[in-house]
């Protein structure tokens, strides 16, 4: 299965802009690109997915690199609510046991 | 509000004992999940039901057991439980299958085997 790595831990100041890096290399033509988030003490929570083109949603922005092989998930004014752990995700679009596989995923610390 | 809820929220049990998880959902979904976290690790796979009437394994099944009661209800059983099955446990429920369906994740169960 393709794999992520993301950085262990990140740091942004309120109110101002946040970019978590992904890096995917092995990402296969038919894998999407998902992120979730954790608050602390809850589930997991569905933020955003691509496959090739940037996405835009309410709670963030997905930039993907032309080549796939990296993605960015962009937090455009963070507040101290989006303090969380992220997790970048691939999975396949044709694995018929393609399941949401979790690795260590970033710890966004959002200083006020 | 909609959405997937697990009951107990937390429980202790003794080794050698035996519970059942409770995951409901009012989304209408077809699929269902259990997964358990342990302390500063990602989610696990331990079961998961892609439809009602079907169940099949996921990366830590040992020691579980799972019933797709009817399509709203996804429950997991430990029948022994040892002190390495404590962890906090969610259910999560999605449309379908495919890529293009996210997951609703319930807040969790934290149990300890003691």
């Amino acid at each position: 299965d393709a794999k992520t790595t993301q950085p262990n831990s990140m740091e942004s100041n309120e109110e101002e802009p946040v970019h978590l890096p992904c890096n995917h290399s092995t990402i296969s033509g038919t894998d999407y690109i998902h992120w979730y988030r954790q608050l602390p003490s809850q589930g997991p929570e569905y933020v955003i997915h691509g496959l090739t083109s940037n996405v835009n949603n309410r709670m963030a922005s997905l930039a993907i690199a032309e080549d796939r092989k990296s993605s960015t998930l962009i937090l455009h004014r963070a507040t101290l609510r989006d303090a969380a752990v992220y997790y970048c995700i691939l999975r396949d679009e044709y694995n018929a046991g393609n399941m949401l596989t979790f690795g260590g995923g970033t710890r966004l610390m959002v200083k006020p | 509000n909609a959405g997937v809820t697990q009951t107990p929220k937390f429980q202790v049990l003794k080794t050698g004992q035996s519970m059942t998880l409770q995951c409901a959902q009012d989304m209408n979904h077809n699929s269902m999940y259990w997964y358990r976290q342990d302390p500063g690790m990602g989610l696990r796979l331990i079961y998961y039901s892609a439809s009602e009437g079907t169940t099949d394994k996921g990366e830590v099944p040992n020691g579980y057991n799972v019933s797709r009661l009817n399509k709203r209800e996804f429950s997991l059983r430990l029948e022994s439980a040892a002190p390495s099955q404590t962890s906090v446990y969610f259910c999560a429920s999605s449309e379908g299958q495919g890529t293009g369906y996210g997951y609703t994740f319930g807040s969790g169960t934290r149990l300890t085997v003691v």
